[in-house]
């Protein structure tokens, strides 16, 4: 079975510029995650949702973020306007349905975003 | 609050030996699910092994086994036969059986001298 996909790999974008992060879960999972790793905060959990539909968006950092996840095999997560401090890893993870033996997270390869 | 933490953030270990990375972490909770995750210098986040709080017997995968201690809540990370490949940063990472965050130490970079 194909892993969670994240595209692109590597962004690099100017200050002010709009950044869209594209994730596609295991196929059959139903909870997808996206974090945020950075050497100063670690793993954060930006957002989360179920059955497409966000549950818990506590984490993200401010307006300029948003994700959707329009369908089940497909999820973005936006920051605009982006700017230097959201340079990061960011990582989509997904999970079966809770609830099922060992709904353990599984992640993706992740972004790295640099934002000058 | 639940915490994790990992307080070596470093460690060595010479090829084919063992080494045994630590993990605590505090809650009042007795159902609950631990992991350690593997990320190396490509950024994957691997998992390499979980243990459910209920089960007694200690998670084994491979080369890779847990000593588990839930009174200590104590969750440590043993590689045996140790090999290059097992060079990256280890996360040790807690969830609760009733909520799906988790909540993830500061990590452990390892490395693996030939």
């Amino acid at each position: 079975d194909a892993g969670v996909i994240q595209s692109p790999r590597h962004e690099v974008t100017e200050m002010g510029q709009e950044v869209t992060l594209r994730c596609k879960p295991i196929s059959g999972h139903n909870s997808l995650f996206w974090y945020r790793q950075t050497m100063m905060r670690g793993l954060e959990l930006l957002i989360y949702f179920n059955n497409n539909v966000p549950i818990d968006d506590s984490g993200m950092p401010e307006d300029r973020f948003s994700a959707k996840m329009p369908n089940a095999s497909f999820s973005t997560l936006k920051i605009q306007p982006s700017e230097p401090r959201d340079s990061a890893v960011y990582f989509c993870a997904s999970s079966r349905p809770r609830g099922a033996i060992k709904d353990t997270q599984y992640f993706g390869p992740g972004t790295r975003l640099t934002v000058l | 609050a639940q915490t994790v933490t990992q307080s070596q953030p470093e460690m060595s270990v010479q090829e084919a030996e063992t080494v045994t990375l630590s993990c605590t972490y505090d809650t009042s909770e007795s159902d609950y699910y631990l992991f350690w995750y593997k990320q190396p210098p490509s950024r994957q986040m691997i998992l390499v092994i979980r243990q459910e709080a209920y089960k007694q017997q200690n998670a084994t995968e491979n080369r890779f086994s847990v000593n588990f201690q839930k009174a200590a809540k104590s969750f440590s990370l043993k590689i045996s036969d140790s090999q290059l490949g097992d060079a990256a940063m280890y996360f040790c990472a807690y969830r609760s059986s009733g909520t799906y965050k988790y909540i993830f130490g500061t990590g452990t970079r390892l490395k693996v001298l030939a």
